[in-house]
């Protein structure tokens, strides 16, 4: 039972113009989610995270949308960035996010020039 | 140097032996984790411990096993290993309060043939 999904498996965007990423949860207990990025040959990095009690959050050229009625959460990245190419990842936890983390499927981002 | 270290970072073995992949930390963290990940799957919860005294299984513990041997160390054993236990793995950190950031290492890949 994927708790967290990540429907789209790649996404391609023109450098400059505005990814958005999607994510879905099905378990209404969770409270906490983050989103983190992973280069190959590297262990995925934090990207940024929301609180259930929140409803956008906003860190330089990354926003992190969350509607609870929905269970949809989604990450927009602009301008996007040759850089940016990436799998992000899309996690989700309960107990404000002391808890152990439970991981969408992965969005790979490719960012033309 | 890395905060949390993989080792070995490649291993290709065969049916039936005995593997072990071993992680080590400096952050501090008391809580560590074990995942793997597959292609299309996302990360998969093999085995965490919130403290050496606490070992917990995850989604996909069979097959597996673990030892907290010290704060800082968490390793992983594959008894005998299976073909479909070729994956990437994944050891991460996390501070036992606060936002729930998982911190990875670089990973290890394993080839069972």
């Amino acid at each position: 039972d994927q708790q967290v999904k990540q429907n789209s498996p790649s996404l391609s965007v023109q450098e400059g113009r505005i990814s958005i990423l999607n994510c879905d949860y099905t378990n209404s207990m969770f409270d906490y989610f983050l989103w983190y990025k992973k280069y190959p040959a590297e262990g995925p990095t934090f990207l940024i995270s929301i609180s259930s009690i929140k409803d956008k959050n906003e860190d330089g050229r990354f926003t992190v949308f969350l509607n609870k009625s929905a269970k949809h959460l989604s990450l927009h990245i602009v301008p996007s960035q040759p850089g940016d190419s990436a799998v992000y990842f899309c996690a989700a936890s309960r107990k404000g996010g002391a808890q152990k983390l439970v991981f969408g499927q992965g969005t790979r981002l490719t960012i033309n020039p | 140097d890395a905060d949390v270290t993989q080792t070995p970072r490649n291993r290709i073995t065969k049916t039936g032996k005995r593997i072990m992949l071993e992680c080590s930390q400096t952050k501090g963290h008391d809580r560590m984790y074990w995942y793997r990940q597959d292609p299309g799957l996302g990360l998969q919860l093999i085995y965490y411990s919130f403290d050496v005294k606490d070992i917990n299984k995850g989604e996909i513990s069979d097959g597996y096993s673990v030892s907290r041997q010290a704060q800082a160390k968490f390793s992983l054993s594959l008894e005998s290993a299976i073909p479909n236990q070729t994956a990437l793995y994944f050891c991460a950190t996390q501070s036992g309060g606060g936002t729930g950031e998982l911190f990875f290492g670089e990973g290890s890949r394993l080839t069972v043939l």
